[in-house]
């Protein structure tokens, strides 16, 4: 059973216009969300996280929203651009109770965006 | 800055030989990991690492062997391929302050006829 959920395979949004990609997690012990982009051929890379002590973290274009009650979290981005057209991760992880807890990250399906020019 | 190293990028292996992913950082990590990426499955941890001489399975060990001889170097082994270990697999580290976030390679494709 998958703990972290991205029920959306995929997601074509206009330029100029706001991406909103949502994920749902099970685990209630899960305390640090994050996102990471990939595109083709390359390795996934860190876009943004947010700890569970919050319900909103902003870096640019990015910002990420954590609703603790639904377990769901979700990624705006504004406003989009062809360049950040790839797929989306998100992955959660657990309050860190060790070194090598802290690292194990629950991954999505993930959830390729596509952003029309 | 080299980063996360993985080789090779692509092996094509008959089902029951054995090879070795390689996988090196440069950034002085103490956490390294392996993950496997599936379609519609995303990243599953295979097997991971919190330092020199300690290795750990995740949810997916079956298959594959891991060790830590060094900070820098943390290869991946299939024992006997079969074609269920068709993936793109990824290594990663991470540093060891809280919310450090894992720096991934760029994927090694395997295929297993």
């Amino acid at each position: 059973d998958q703990q972290v959920k991205q029920n959306s395979p995929s997601l074509s949004v206009q330029e100029g216009r706001i991406s909103i990609l949502n994920c749902d997690y099970t685990n209630s012990m899960f305390d640090y969300f994050l996102w990471y982009k990939k595109y083709p051929a390359e390795g996934p890379t860190f876009l943004i996280s947010i700890s569970s002590i919050k319900d909103k973290n902003e870096d640019g274009r990015f910002t990420v929203f954590l609703n603790k009650s639904a377990k769901h979290l979700s990624l705006h981005i504004v406003p989009s651009q062809p360049g950040d057209s790839a797929v989306y991760f998100c992955a959660a992880r657990p309050f860190v109770i060790s070194s090598g807890s802290a690292r194990q990250l629950t991954f999505g399906s993930g959830t390729q965006l596509t952003v029309l020019p | 800055n080299a980063g996360v190293t993985q080789t090779p990028k692509f092996q094509v292996l008959k089902t029951g030989q054995s090879m070795t992913l390689q996988c090196a950082q440069d950034m002085n990590h103490e956490y390294m990991s392996w993950y496997r990426q599936d379609p519609g499955m995303g990243l599953r941890l295979i097997h991971y690492s919190v330092g020199a001489g300690i290795t750990d399975q995740g949810e997916v060990p079956n298959g594959y062997n891991v060790s830590r001889s060094t900070t820098e170097d943390f290869p991946l082994r299939l024992l006997s391929a079969a074609p269920s270990q068709t993936s793109v697999y990824f290594c990663a580290s991470s540093s060891p302050r809280v919310g450090g976030e894992l720096f991934f390679g760029e994927g090694s494709r395997l295929t297993v006829l």
